[in-house]
């Protein structure tokens, strides 16, 4: 049973590119979960998502993020026109369903550099 | 929003000796408190849980304990061992929204 799936595990962009990071879900989880981390600090929520649906998206920066999950395929987080406070380790969880008590499990994150 | 605290930020201890993380959080209507585990350039990984109507879990050498009246929770690692080397996560559930504490950085000395 494939856990949490993301992929690229590293990814370096240019100031001012686009940055596509991939999640797919556990089997069976159709909830999932975007944070970030900054180093040496914990992890922040960023967007939270079911299929076709974006449930809450307060801790996205206003522009230039943005995250979706298809009917088929992965969920991407998607950031334009990067700068190098992007840089980061983004983390995606996945869930079975949105109970408080649902424990979220995550992939091994996708660790992005701006130069 | 939830407000997550962690305490200490760093931790030294001898191999054999036991180890205590303290969290405390904000919001009355949290009620779901995992613990997660960090190794270097790695995902966190789940290492115990404890849900609001139980004051304390075990899990061979993790046990977790939760007072909700005073709202911190507590991490306990008995017999530490070298691999028990690792930034730990304290974390808050209120609805979906996962909040974490800053982390905890053990190191466990041989």
């Amino acid at each position: 049973n494939a856990g949490v799936m993301q992929n690229p595990r590293h990814l370096v962009r240019r100031r001012g590119q686009e940055a596509r990071l991939r999640c797919s879900p556990m089997k069976g989880h159709s909830h999932v979960y975007w944070y970030r981390q900054l180093p040496e600090e914990g992890l922040k929520f960023m967007v939270y998502l079911q299929k076709e649906n974006i449930i809450d998206e307060s801790g996205m920066p206003k522009e230039r993020f943005s995250a979706e999950f298809p009917k088929e395929g992965p969920s991407i987080l998607r950031i334009q026109q990067v700068v190098r406070g992007d840089s980061a380790a983004y983390f995606c969880a996945s869930s079975t369903g949105t109970g408080s008590q649902e424990t979220q499990y995550f992939g091994p994150g996708t660790r992005l550099l701006v130069l | 929003g939830e407000n997550v605290e962690q305490h200490p930020s760093t931790l030294s201890v001898q191999e054999g000796d036991s180890a205590v993380i303290k969290c405390t959080y904000s919001d009355s209507a949290s009620n779901y408190f995992p613990w997660y585990k960090q190794e270097l350039g790695k995902r966190p990984q789940l290492i115990i849980d404890i849900r609001s109507n139980v004051g304390e879990k075990k899990d061979q050498r993790i046990a977790v304990t939760l007072n909700k009246t005073a709202k911190h929770f507590s991490l306990h690692i008995t017999e530490t061992q070298p691999e028990d080397s690792a930034v730990y996560f304290c974390a808050a559930i209120n609805d979906y929204k996962l909040s974490f504490g800053a982390g905890t950085t053990v190191t466990v000395r041989a």
